[in-house]
């Protein structure tokens, strides 16, 4: 069975912090990994690590995968209120499926 | 522009009633997901389908089924609503393993 552990569960800070998201997993046959924003509404894509991206970047956001270790970290610098959000990581392996972890509850305060 | 589409945004079920969610897609996904998701547990998945009239129970099928007849459409069904089934229900879409998921908007279900 797929797994996911997300951490921490909540997480505040204020306006420009640089804050780290943990997500470690447990997949039969790793094909990728995911991370979703999700305000109040549904998901939305932020980045996809692969045996072949380790490594993402999109302005203040960035990611990277250690296969060996079964991890990855999302890192957000200068954070802004915006950011504020559930951050949620996926796994997906041989069995098709797609297995999100619990995610994190990331708070800004001004 | 890309369409993951939930038939409902908030539905109110009386217990014991039927109940169906419906989720259509036009980026022609191979792949489709319901998940339930609830303050805390993060999403859950239910049940997938990786091609038409092909399902596979995700880690809580118990009181649910789907229906994938066609390909662009895929249905979570309530046989017996009850209470604990109170919950944001998520549909995704996902084109194949190395590509991304969309989600649908989401249907908040409220069982009395």
């Amino acid at each position: 069975e797929d797994k996911v552990v997300q951490s921490p569960l909540s997480l505040v800070v204020h306006e420009g912090d640089t804050v780290t998201l943990n997500c470690s997993y447990e997949v039969t046959n790793f094909r990728s990994l995911l991370w979703y924003k999700q305000e109040k509404k549904a998901p939305t894509f932020l980045f996809m690590l692969t045996s072949s991206g380790i490594e993402k970047k999109s302005g203040r956001l960035s990611s990277i995968l250690d296969k060996k270790e079964l991890f990855s970290i999302l890192n957000i610098t200068a954070t802004q209120t915006g950011d504020s959000a559930i951050y949620l990581c996926a796994v997906s392996g041989s069995a098709r499926q797609l297995t999100f972890g619990s995610g994190t509850q990331l708070t800004v305060l001004p | 522009d890309v369409k993951v589409t939930q038939s409902s945004r908030y539905l109110v079920k009386r217990t014991g009633e039927k109940v169906f969610l419906e989720c259509v897609q036009d980026m022609d996904h191979e792949n489709m997901f319901w998940y339930r998701q609830d303050p805390g547990l993060g999403l859950r998945l239910i049940y997938f389908s990786y091609d038409v009239k092909m399902k596979e129970k995700g880690d809580i099928p118990e009181g649910y089924s789907v229906s994938r007849e066609k390909k662009e459409r895929f249905s979570l069904i309530l046989e017996s609503a009850s209470t604990n089934q109170t919950s944001m229900y998520l549909c995704a879409g996902r084109t194949n393993m190395n590509t991304e998921a969309f989600f649908g908007q989401g249907t908040r279900l409220t069982v009395v």
